[in-house]
């Protein structure tokens, strides 16, 4: 069966300076991996995804993820994180369904 | 219309009551997913349907929840017998071959 971990609940992070929330993953054949975060009473909106290719993805808002198979990591960065990151966010892996993570909690302080 | 559309926004049900929760996925798309999220949680998977055909129903808790989607476009999820557990919200999603899942924004079902 296929599982996501989020190991952290939250990640706090000054703004300007870079981030990291992980994800690792478990799934048979190649995984197809996501990105999702969600602002208070909103739905979730989809950041980036690795099918296929380069292993650094580039995605909405300045995100970037890196996918790792002998890892079986996933984790999302960014450069310079801004207040209005803060939010929740989710990695996700298909493999018969999407399958989520249970979320980190992103805070970024002034 | 634009983006995926769930109705009701918020829901409160007595318990034992029954509900039905609506999903109007992005035209044209092809598959269609119920998620449900408990506070502080991530999405649970509950059901999936490729166009009218439910091919997955295996996150369904119970035999109260049903859900169907009888010509390939909107679907509703049914709830009988609300219990307080059920307390969650439950979003729906759609997508296309590529597998990027577009969702809606959701409805807080409240059993009181």
């Amino acid at each position: 069966a296929q599982s996501v971990a989020q190991p952290e609940d939250q990640v706090n992070v000054a703004e300007g300076n870079p981030l990291t929330v992980k994800c690792t993953y478990s799934v048979s054949g190649n995984p197809y991996l996501f990105w999702y975060v969600q602002y208070p009473n909103r739905g979730l909106q989809f950041l980036l995804k690795y099918i296929t290719g380069d292993n650094l993805v580039k995605g909405s808002y300045g995100f970037e993820a890196e996918f790792n198979k002998s890892q079986t990591s996933f984790h999302l960065k960014k450069p310079s994180a801004l207040v209005s990151d803060s939010a929740l966010y989710f990695c996700a892996v298909i493999g018969r369904t999407l399958t989520f993570g249970k979320g980190t909690m992103l805070l970024v302080s002034p | 219309g634009a983006g995926v559309s769930q109705s009701p926004r918020y829901k409160v049900a007595k318990r034992g009551q029954d509900v039905a929760l609506r999903c109007d996925p992005i035209s044209g798309h092809v598959s269609l997913f119920w998620y449900q999220q408990a506070l502080g949680q991530g999405p649970e998977f509950l059901t999936y349907f490729q166009n009218e055909a439910q091919l997955d129903k295996s996150g369904l808790p119970s035999d109260r929840f049903f859900a169907e989607r009888p010509e390939g476009s909107v679907s509703t999820l049914k709830i009988q017998r609300t219990q307080q557990e059920d307390s969650a919200v439950y979003l729906c999603a759609s997508s296309l071959e590529d597998r990027r899942a577009f969702f809606g924004q959701g409805t807080r079902l409240t059993v009181v």
